[in-house]
């Protein structure tokens, strides 16, 4: 079956340090790739995306590239902000259903 | 700005009453809608998809006569749970697929419930 799995939180970093969430994915066939953001209290909100292998997705500084041959889809910025805490969901598409991973909480010290 | 909204954001209940939330797709129409389950520092759980039109399609041990699933119109999917229990507590996410040229689902902002 489809599934996805990303590395455990919670993940604390100081401002302007690099961030690496490691997500991989095991999926018939070529799934869409995708990485949610949720704010405290709030839903979720499209963080970035890549339909096929090799590309990248990249938005507010993050980026992820769609690797097909480890099938990972790692999210990376090289500088946080204390904004950026928050819970990241990295998740597939197949056709018209998602499958999320667990998430991962993100806090960022000032 | 927002393209789904739901309604209320939160909502608070006594046990065995039942609470409706509606998820509205505000600039598309949507055949397509889907309900999930978030549980505190969980991930999202697939509940059912709501087909405008049809029956909801549910998800392996979601119980549907508990969750009712309502798809009236292209733009708006209830969700209800009858007679709500505190294991009810949860927050409640939509989504709904606009099958334009970018074939994107789009997240409501989430409905917390609290039954006490």
């Amino acid at each position: 079956g489809n599934s996805v799995t990303q590395m455990e939180g919670p993940v604390t970093l100081s401002e302007e340090a690099f961030l690496t969430i490691n997500c991989t994915y095991t999926a018939t066939g070529y799934p869409s790739l995708f990485w949610y953001v949720q704010y405290p209290g709030e839903g979720l909100q499209l963080l970035l995306k890549a339909t096929k292998a090799d590309d990248k997705g990249s938005n507010k500084g993050f980026e992820a590239t769609y690797r097909k041959e480890t099938t990972s889809f790692h999210l990376e910025k090289g500088s946080v902000q204390v904004s950026d805490s928050a819970v990241y969901f990295c998740a597939l598409r197949r056709g018209q259903n998602f499958v999320f991973g667990p998430g991962t909480r993100l806090s960022v010290l000032p | 700005g927002a393209v789904v909204s739901q309604h209320p954001s939160r909502v608070i209940c006594k046990s065995g009453t039942s609470v409706k939330i509606e998820c509205r797709s505000l600039d598309f129409q949507a055949t397509t809608m889907f309900w999930y389950r978030q549980f505190p520092k969980k991930s999202l759980m697939l509940m059912a998809t709501s087909n405008e039109g049809s029956k909801a399609t549910y998800e392996q041990g979601v119980e549907k006569d508990k969750f009712l699933i309502n798809h009236a119109s292209l733009t708006l999917s209830t969700l209800t749970v009858t007679s709500a229990h505190p294991e009810d507590s949860s927050f409640y996410i939509c989504s709904a697929r606009d099958r334009g040229i970018t074939d994107t689902q789009y997240f409501g902002p989430g409905t917390r419930l609290t039954v006490l």
